[in-house]
């Protein structure tokens, strides 16, 4: 199994601010990676998928970008209800593992 | 829009089973594929398996494979997941989502609260 590996695991920001999350994978591949944010009580919901495509209707602020073993994703001015936890998750071969996650908060 | 409606919360025995669906409208179902996922109360999603609806073919993680059948009914727009044999440790939230191309599972359901208990 491809294990995930996010970093860091959680962080304090504040409005405006850039912030960028890593997800490592066990093993590289090329680019079949997604990220999720995801609010208490609600599924997740797709950012990036493809590593690097912006899913649509997605703020223009978020991206992301890697392959191989590196990924990561960037919130390039952080706006109120950015503040979640988000999610990578494989979709190179199965089982379709996440990471552990990050936390963002204030 | 595009949407997936599961079904409601489940409180289970210990040993039984339980069966989530699915049900897809906004989107072609038949060219999509349908993961399942749970997640336990603060922990990150756990994949459980994948259907691909065209053809019924199915992929699960080693962990469920003994335990979990994924399927699909085209007439209805519907994906299944049936667990058996369930434990306490199986109590989380159960979620579908849909995908058109690799890595791009959207739209997911509300989830299913399924709660394992004796």
């Amino acid at each position: 199994d491809i294990q995930m590996t996010q970093s860091p695991s959680s962080v304090s920001a504040s409005v405006g601010d850039r912030v960028t999350i890593t997800c490592r994978a066990s093993q590289g591949f090329s680019s079949w990676l997604a990220w999720y944010q995801q609010k208490p009580g609600k599924a997740p919901k797709l950012l990036i998928y493809a590593a690097s495509t912006l899913q649509t209707g997605v703020p223009s602020r978020f991206s992301g970008s890697g392959s191989g073993t590196d990924f990561t994703l960037t919130i390039s001015s952080l706006q109120p209800e950015d503040f979640a936890t988000y999610y990578c998750q494989q979709a190179n071969s199965f089982p379709h593992t996440f990471g552990q996650g990050t936390k963002l908060d204030i | 829009q595009m949407q997936l409606v599961q079904s409601g919360p489940e409180v289970k025995k210990p040993g039984t089973s339980v069966k989530v669906s699915c049900k897809a409208s906004g989107f072609t179902f038949s060219s999509s594929a349908v993961q399942w996922a749970r997640q336990a109360r603060g922990q990150r999603p756990e994949w459980i398996g994948r259907i691909v609806v065209a053809s019924g073919y199915t992929n699960y993680a080693q962990k469920f494979q003994e335990r979990v059948t994924i399927t699909r009914d085209m007439s209805t727009n519907t994906a299944y997941m049936e667990l058996s044999s369930l434990r306490s440790e199986d109590t989380a939230l159960y979620y579908c989502a849909a995908s058109t191309s690799t890595s791009r599972f959207d739209p997911w359901g509300q989830g299913t609260l399924v709660t394992v208990s004796s």
